[in-house]
């Protein structure tokens, strides 16, 4: 049974860095295909991708925001981590992690539930 | 990085209606376009692969097309259950983008 959870601080203040944490569970970060992005989606807008790390230790990001990105994975705790520099408000949103596997399988199949994280002063 | 435009942004619709969403590329991606439902505080869910390929679990009446810049996503015979967003998602490329989103609200 494949499971992600996200974790990590409700509220942070603007210039902080966050760190997010992915805790997953149900497969390997080690198994060639797999990989797991960060998506994000602020209050009533839509989903905004954020990072991807594969089981080769690939990385990707978002175009806009790579200068303040930053994700690695620890696989023998199934975990990956997602930094982001210079918290603004505008960063206020619900972030998912979600898993694709295969490089046929490009899609998102299984989600975390989500966690909040509110930016201000 | 690709851009993705869904229409229409909001919907309003009764139960057993037919409803056709469409999501436009700004460049060519195949079939690499996939769509999600997202119903209110929860996950994003997926409901079509690969532009028309059907997922295990979802209901029949969830149906997809296209390739290339023009995707639709039809949802035949509207259940209330359906009152939801929903989003396209393109994996041609990364950065992986996706639209914009519809609102489906089920009268």
């Amino acid at each position: 049974q494949v499971t992600l959870r996200e974790s990590g601080p409700a509220l942070v203040k603007p210039t902080q860095t966050l760190a997010l944490t992915c805790t997953f569970s149900g497969f390997s970060l080690t198994t060639s295909g797999m990989c797991v992005s960060w998506i994000r989606q602020p209050p009533g807008k839509a989903l905004e991708w954020l990072a991807r790390i594969d089981w080769n230790d690939y990385t990707s990001y978002s175009t806009s925001l790579k200068t303040r990105l930053t994700i690695f994975k620890d696989t023998s705790k199934n975990q990956v981590v997602l930094t982001m520099t210079n918290m603004d408000p505008v960063d206020t949103a619900t972030y998912y992690c979600a898993r694709t596997y295969g490089d046929s399988n490009r899609f998102f199949d299984f989600w975390g539930q989500g966690t909040l994280v509110t930016v201000s002063s | 990085e690709i851009v993705l435009t869904q229409s229409p942004d909001f919907q309003s619709v009764t139960p057993k209606e037919k409803v056709t969403i469409t999501c436009r590329a700004s460049q060519s991606i195949g079939t690499n376009l996939h769509w999600y439902q997202q119903r209110p505080d929860q996950s994003p869910n997926l409901l079509i692969k690969y532009a028309s390929q059907s997922i295990s679990g979802v209901p029949s009446r969830f149906s997809g097309s296209g390739s290339g810049t023009d995707f639709t996503l039809t949802i035949n015979s509207l259940e209330t259950e359906d009152s939801a967003a929903y989003y396209c998602q393109q994996s041609e490329d990364l950065p992986y983008t996706f639209g914009q989103g519809t609102k489906l609200e089920i009268k």
